[in-house]
């Protein structure tokens, strides 16, 4: 069955820290790849997206993603996380020409002072 | 930086009422969108609608779902007749050509 996982429902870390959030999908063809955040009570941002070409993407708030066909992963990372980073973040992937995301169940992060 | 925009910001409704929920999409975008959340549950695909029709709906959004495009700004989710767990966060989104979806703020709905 086509399927998004997140297999961490809630991670902590501190600030300062590294972070890396996983993402797992399951398709018979590489779709569109996002990351989505979400603070208490607001909408979905878009972190970035992977649509084709460099596997490794840069998107806003220092988080970048690097895309793995061989494990079909697109693991979220950002260096060193701030306060403010504190947030659910979800992974979504779309088919190709299918006009619709599906969402992993998203992963809740703490951020430590 | 053009923004999706959803009104109301919460709405409480009585089991059975209808509801409309309604959505201001960015203004050169083609595709619409609804999803929901559920409390504590994932974000779930309802609906995508283009060229003033649907394209692709869930198993969701059945008979007691509708969408609108009234006019050239507002896109509108009916739901007739409410109940009990229909209460969730309903988003609206909206993309161009380039598949980047753009969310609203959500619009909290209790049905009581």
């Amino acid at each position: 069955a086509q399927s998004v996982t997140q297999p961490d429902i809630h991670i902590t870390v501190s600030e300062g820290a590294s972070l890396e959030l996983r993402c797992n999908y399951s398709y018979g063809a590489t779709p569109y790849l996002f990351w989505y955040v979400q603070s208490p009570g607001q909408g979905l941002q878009l972190l970035l997206k992977y649509f084709s070409g460099d596997t490794l993407v840069q998107g806003i708030k220092g988080f970048e993603a690097e895309f793995k066909r061989s494990q079909s992963s697109f693991n979220l990372r950002k260096p060193s996380v701030h306060w403010s980073d504190a947030a659910e973040y979800f992974c979504a992937v779309e088919l190709q020409g299918a006009q619709k995301l599906v969402f992993g169940q998203g992963t809740r992060l703490t951020i430590n002072p | 930086e053009p923004e999706v925009t959803q009104t109301p910001s919460h709405q409480v409704t009585q089991m059975g009422q209808e509801v409309i929920l309604r959505c201001v999409p960015i203004s050169n975008h083609l595709y619409f969108y609804w999803y929901r959340q559920i409390l504590g549950q994932k974000v779930e695909f309802l609906v995508s609608f283009y060229n003033n029709e649907i394209s692709e709906k869930s198993e969701i959004f059945d008979d007691q779902f509708s969408v609108e495009r009234p006019d050239g700004s507002n896109f509108t989710l009916k739901i007739r007749s409410t109940k009990l767990e229909d209460s969730a966060m309903y988003f609206c989104a909206s993309s161009g050509r380039d598949n980047e979806q753009f969310f609203g703020p959500g619009t909290r709905l209790t049905v009581l």
